[in-house]
C-alpha cells in the first residue's frame, strides 16, 4: 500500500511551453500533499505545499504565479511550470501524507523536466 | 531556518564493510527524523524513521541513531553490499504532517 505516482515520468519541452506535472495518491487520500526540486547533484527543496481544497502555501523564492499548484481532489495535486525556461530543467518530485497519525509522507518516482 | 548536513558527501567502500553516514541539524526543535535512499533518476526510499523522542531504530543491516540535543544522527550499515549502493538522505520535520527539510545526501559506491 501507500503507492504515490507521478506522470509523466520525463518530459521534454520549448521554452516558453507550460507542463503539467500530476501527483497522485493511489491506495490513500492524502488532504496534503508537497511537490520537492531536485538539481543534479543537489538534494531536495521544497517548493510548496499543496492542501486539499484551498491555495498552495510557497516557500520563499519559489514563484506561485510560474509553479501552479491545483490540489482538487483527495487524491491528485497538479504542478504547472508555466512559460518554462531552461533554467527551470530539473528533477520533480511529489510527496503524498495520509494523515490519521501516520508520521512519513510517501514519495512519488519523480518527473525528470527538460528545457531546451 | 533548519539546515541539514551529511557528512561525508561520497563514499566509496569495498563490499563487506560496516560503514557510517552522519547527518547534522541545527535546529534541535524537530518531530522526527528519516533517511531516505534514492537510486539514480529515481524517486525516494524511507529507511527508517525516528520520532524524536527515541534514540535509535532497527531495520535489518540499518540502525540509526538520534542525539536530538546535540543535533545529529547516523546511520550505520552493516556488511555492506553492491546493492546497497545509491544516494542516502536525511530530513526532519518540525511537526507531524509537515514539510521536510532534506540534508545534502551521501553518495555511496560499495564495490565488489
Amino acid at each position: 500500500g501507500a503507492v504515490v505516482s507521478q506522470h509523466p515520468s520525463r518530459v521534454i519541452c520549448k521554452s516558453g511551453t507550460s507542463v503539467k506535472i500530476e501527483c497522485r495518491s493511489l491506495d490513500f487520500q492524502a488532504t496534503t500533499m508537497f511537490w520537492y526540486r531536485q538539481f543534479p547533484k543537489q538534494s531536495l527543496m521544497l517548493m510548496a505545499t499543496s492542501n486539499e481544497g484551498s491555495k498552495a502555501t510557497y516557500e520563499q523564492g519559489v514563484e506561485k504565479d510560474k509553479f501552479l499548484i491545483n490540489h482538487a481532489s483527495l487524491t491528485l495535486s497538479t504542478l504547472t511550470v508555466t512559460s518554462a525556461h531552461p533554467e527551470d530543467s530539473s528533477f520533480y518530485i511529489c510527496s503524498a501524507d495520509p494523515g490519521s497519525g501516520t508520521d512519513t509522507q510517501y514519495f512519488g518516482p519523480g518527473t525528470r523536466l527538460t528545457v531546451l | 531556518k533548519q539546515e541539514v548536513t551529511q557528512i561525508p558527501a561520497a563514499l566509496s567502500v569495498p563490499e563487506g564493510e560496516n560503514l557510517v553516514l552522519n547527518c547534522s541539524f541545527t535546529d534541535s526543535a524537530i518531530y522526527n527524523l528519516q533517511w531516505f535512499r534514492q537510486d539514480p533518476g529515481k524517486g525516494l526510499t524511507s529507511l527508517l524513521l525516528i520520532q524524536s523522542s527515541q534514540r535509535e531504530q532497527t531495520s535489518g543491516r540499518l540502525n540509526a541513531s538520534l542525539d536530538k540535543s546535540s543535533g545529529r544522527s547516523t546511520l550505520y550499515i552493516a556488511a555492506s553490499q553492491p546493492g546497497d549502493s545509491a544516494t542516502y538522505l536525511c530530513a526532519v520535520s518540525p511537526t507531524t504532517a509537515s514539510k521536510l527539510t532534506f540534508g545534502t545526501g551521501t553518495r555511496l559506491q560499495v564495490t565488489l
